[in-house]
């Protein structure tokens, strides 16, 4: 099945700074990868998604980028704020089109913005 | 719009004991899955319902069973609850377009179950 890994588990910035958050998947398949963050006791919430038909996808302070050859992909904050902080996951699972398959998530990295 | 909701959002259960967790999916949404967080780790897949049917399963124990009713809603059920049980359970829903293509599916969760067994 599908293996992902996620990195760093912890990420530390001060306000303004930009945050990087790799993740490597193991299944060629796959082909959808979404980013949740989770704060404290709430459900994950879907930030920005990416297909494997796009390298890069941006909104707003948020970025995806996507390496298919080397099987990687990397959110990308810049701007931070103290808002900011939360858990975020990747994910990675197979859109056939009409339909997702099962997310595999990661480990999760918890991010801290210092004011 | 409604998102996806579940109840109970809080429960305390023994050694043993059995519960039921019931989703209601977002609303234009078909294909309910149930997902397993452990405090501390990204949550873990149990099984995906379409048509009233299990289309995929993780690596649960049977103890772990689900049914999906005709409006789309779902039940995940637990038997002989471990202490190890005890976790966020979520509930996601998406939408499955039967054969035509698109590129905007996406999964959306709800608040989630915390299930305490003790």
């Amino acid at each position: 099945g599908e293996n992902v890994e996620q990195h760093p588990s912890t990420l530390s910035v001060q306000e303004g700074d930009s945050a990087v958050i790799k993740c490597t998947y193991s299944d060629s398949a796959s082909n959808y990868f979404p980013w949740y963050k989770q704060e404290l006791g709430k459900r994950p919430q879907l930030i920005i998604d990416i297909r494997s038909n796009v390298g890069e996808k941006k909104d707003q302070r948020i970025a995806v980028t996507l390496n298919k050859t080397a099987k990687h992909f990397s959110l990308h904050i810049t701007e931070t704020q103290p808002e900011d902080s939360a858990v975020y996951f990747c994910a990675a699972s197979i859109d056939r089109g009409s339909t997702l398959g099962r997310l595999y998530f990661g480990r999760g990295t918890q991010l801290t913005v210092w004011p | 719009d409604a998102g996806v909701t579940q109840s109970p959002t809080h429960l305390i259960k023994t050694r043993g004991q059995q519960v039921t967790l019931r989703c209601s999916p977002k609303s234009g949404h078909d294909t309910v899955s149930w997902y397993q967080q452990a405090l501390g780790q990204g949550p873990q897949f149990i099984f995906q319902y379409y048509e009233e049917e299990e289309r995929q399963r993780g690596n649960f124990p049977d103890r772990f069973s689900g049914h999906q009713f005709p409006n789309y809603s779902s039940e995940l059920n637990v038997n002989a609850l471990l202490l190890g049980d005890s976790a966020l359970y979520l509930c996601a829903s998406s939408l499955d377009n039967g054969g035509h293509r698109s590129s905007g599916n996406t999964i959306y969760f709800g608040e989630g179950s915390w299930l305490t067994v003790v």
